[in-house]
């Protein structure tokens, strides 16, 4: 049962340089997304989410597109630095259908190539 | 900045023996959530809490496991009779009231490894 999906299990780029991280989910239930960073044996550390109500957010480096008709949404990191280097995961709720759980992706590992 | 702990980092437990991880969600949080990832797989949704009760719960949570909210504070997770499968990291996590119209977080405690032999 994928109902979120991350395709991509790794992803290598050069420091600078912005890093797309991909999502696509099929629940169209599903009412905020959001995006973790984690690294080995620790807790996923909490980075932006979105609204199915916007097609952007933004914080810092950090933006989200959301792109509901194509049940799709990315992470873009600009510009990526080293310390970025991680798993990704995306996850989604559907919280104001009755269900506040997150349902993850498999992730995507980030490196960052000074 | 408040954070959500947890207690033991790592706990080692035989076969049908009874564990408890502990959590300490962030202090004004009024949802609490337990999740697992069993090594190489995704983090997948154990339980949630609300209101001093479960508000849901996976197939994955059966009768062998429960949670209780047993102060102010602490939110813990049991596990009445430990199998080899039940090995994994459990991270709980909590978040505010509902989410306002464009944002909605959960935050995560470190986790606990649970290891069972």
């Amino acid at each position: 049962d994928q109902q979120v999906k991350q395709n991509s299990p790794s992803l290598s780029v050069q420091e600078g340089r912005i890093s797309i991280l991909n999502c696509d989910y099929t629940n169209s239930m599903f009412d905020y997304f959001l995006w973790y960073k984690k690294y080995p044996a620790e807790g996923p550390t909490f980075l932006i989410s979105i609204s199915s109500i916007k097609d952007k957010n933004e914080d810092g480096r950090f933006t989200v597109f959301l792109n509901k008709s194509a049940k799709h949404l990315s992470l873009h990191i600009v510009p990526s630095q080293p310390g970025d280097s991680a798993v990704y995961f995306c996850a989604a709720s559907a919280f104001w259908g009755g269900s506040e759980k997150l349902v993850f992706g498999k992730g995507t590992k980030l490196t960052v190539n000074p | 900045e408040p954070e959500v702990t947890q207690t033991p980092s790592h706990q080692v437990t035989q076969m049908g023996q009874e564990v408890i991880l502990r959590c300490v969600p962030i202090s004004n949080h009024l949802y609490f959530y337990w999740y697992r990832q069993i090594l190489g797989q995704k983090v997948e949704f154990l339980v949630s809490f609300y209101n001093n009760e479960i508000s849901e719960k996976s197939e994955i949570f059966d009768d062998q496991f429960s949670v209780e909210r047993p102060d102010g504070s602490n939110f813990t997770l049991k596990i009445r009779s430990t199998k080899l499968e039940d090995s994994a990291m459990y991270f709980c996590a909590s978040s505010d009231d509902r989410p306002n119209t464009t944002t909605y977080e959960q935050y995560f405690g470190p986790g606990t490894r649970l290891t069972v032999t």
